[in-house]
């Protein structure tokens, strides 16, 4: 009864490999996010999809692309990996309205990605 | 856009102190500020939240308090137990961040 789930969980490659960490919510929300935590712990949004809809892009560099198949998931996909690249990546939910307040985001339990 | 400033960056106290953790934001038209609380080898949790037309809110030994003149907002956990050790992160509008609070609360 997981409400934001991420696979994997420990995700270990070598630089330039290509890979991708899913996100499922069954919370019924209709904007999803993806984060990124360094190693001090910041965490800094990278995306954001409203019903499917990308609708925030901050400066991440265009190797890491999201794919939103349905409301329920939203997908990370990274080409080329690199060093730097190296993070905690957390997915996050939320029930946005076009008139309501912001609300709660449920986040994932993370994805450590490791790149050697 | 909006900046988040977030001190101490730890935190230590005994037992059953009180702990204070403090933001401030750079957006006048932020509304809306939420405390994660992330424990090791987890996702943030929210643990309490605050909208501009209030000034405090509490939730048991969590309050939070809001100036919006001042452009900040502060966390106060009081009667602080060993399980409220955790890292934690404020947020201005949702998804600008604070680089966080690392919480020690000595038995």
């Amino acid at each position: 009864d997981t409400a934001v789930s991420q696979t994997p969980k420990y995700l270990v490659t070598q630089m330039g490999n290509d890979k991708s960490i899913k996100c499922e919510q069954n919370l019924g929300h209709d904007t999803m996010y993806w984060y990124k935590q360094d190693s001090k712990k910041f965490l800094k949004i990278m995306f954001s999809y409203n019903n499917k809809e990308l609708i925030i892009n901050e400066t991440v560099p265009n190797r890491f692309s999201p794919k939103s198949p349905d409301k329920a998931h939203l997908n990370l996909h990274i080409n080329s990996l690199e060093l730097g690249d190296s993070a905690v990546y957390f997915c996050a939910s939320s029930q946005e309205g076009t008139v309501a307040p912001q609300n709660e985001q449920f986040f994932g339990p993370g994805t450590r990605l490791t790149v050697l | 856009g909006e900046n988040v400033e977030q001190h101490p960056s730890t935190l230590s106290v005994q037992e059953g102190d009180s702990a204070v953790i403090k933001c401030t934001y750079s957006d006048s038209a932020s509304n809306y500020f939420p405390w994660y609380k992330q424990e090791l080898g987890k996702g943030p949790q929210l643990i309490i939240d605050i909208r501009s037309n209030v000034g405090e809110k509490k939730d048991q030994r969590i309050a939070v308090t809001l100036n919006k003149t001042a452009k900040h907002f502060s966390l106060h956990i009081t009667e602080t137990q060993p399980e409220d050790s955790a890292v934690y992160f404020c947020a201005a509008e949702k998804l600008v961040f604070g680089k966080g609070t690392k919480l020690t609360v000595n038995p």
